[in-house]
């Protein structure tokens, strides 16, 4: 599957615990956004990330919230002490490059908060 | 004023008819227009993608783009029931990156 990876696609925590999510982009592809989608939401960008860089985490709250692109393995977008306001859909996307084009996004990380 | 608006609906489409989704963006300076199409429960999938005033034809898919109104849309020629979904308009907004801001989506059913 050449497609965008994303686990796991289900995702059950307690408040306060950590939920650690993952994706892998697209062959090829070297950057990866992060997307979150609330219940009856659009889509908000999160975080945009290259290859150890991180490029612009301009839409990630700034407690608790934490992603990183390593030069080995997948993204990993990390949410500590969460909340039952983080329940939600997390999307990643990949692009080849970062010239506005088309990014593609995974199956997704259903997030639910007990 | 929202950066991208589009009509919530929901859109009610009869079968073999052709749909019109609208989307409108409030930066003149936006470069890049995006649709998905995203079913219940799943991820956005891309359908079109834009960069130039005019029209680009894919498929039954035809995405018109004018950055003098600021309003881009995407029309859906012979519908089909697999075509009920919501359609999300994403823009890449000046200064912003690449990253997509998005709107709140139309959803869209079609009707036999």
């Amino acid at each position: 599957n050449a497609g965008v990876m994303q686990n796991p696609r289900h995702l059950v925590r307690r408040r306060g615990q950590e939920a650690r999510l993952r994706c892998s982009p697209m062959k090829g592809h070297s950057h990866v956004y992060w997307y979150r989608q609330l219940p009856e939401e659009g889509l908000k960008f999160m975080v945009y990330l290259q290859k150890e860089n991180i490029i612009d985490e301009s839409g990630m709250p700034k407690e608790r919230f934490s992603a990183e692109f390593p030069k080995e393995g997948p993204s990993i977008l990390r949410i500590q002490q969460v909340v039952r306001g983080d329940s939600a859909a997390y999307f990643c996307a990949s692009s080849p490059r970062d010239n506005h084009q088309p990014q593609h996004f995974g199956d997704g990380t259903r997030l639910s908060i007990l | 004023q929202k950066e991208v608006e589009q009509n919530s609906g929901p859109l009610s489409v009869p079968e073999g008819a052709i749909a019109s989704l609208n989307c409108t963006y409030s930066d003149r300076g936006s470069q890049s227009f995006f649709w998905y199409r995203q079913y219940s429960g799943k991820s956005p999938e891309l359908i079109m993608f834009i960069y130039s005033n005019g029209d680009k034809e894919d498929g039954r898919f035809t995405a018109q783009l004018n950055k003098a109104s600021q309003y881009v849309s995407l029309l859906i020629r012979d519908s089909q029931p697999s075509d009920s979904a919501t359609y999300l308009c994403a823009v890449t907004v000046t200064g912003g990156g690449n990253k997509l801001t998005f709107g709140t989506g139309t959803q869209q059913k079609v009707e036999l």
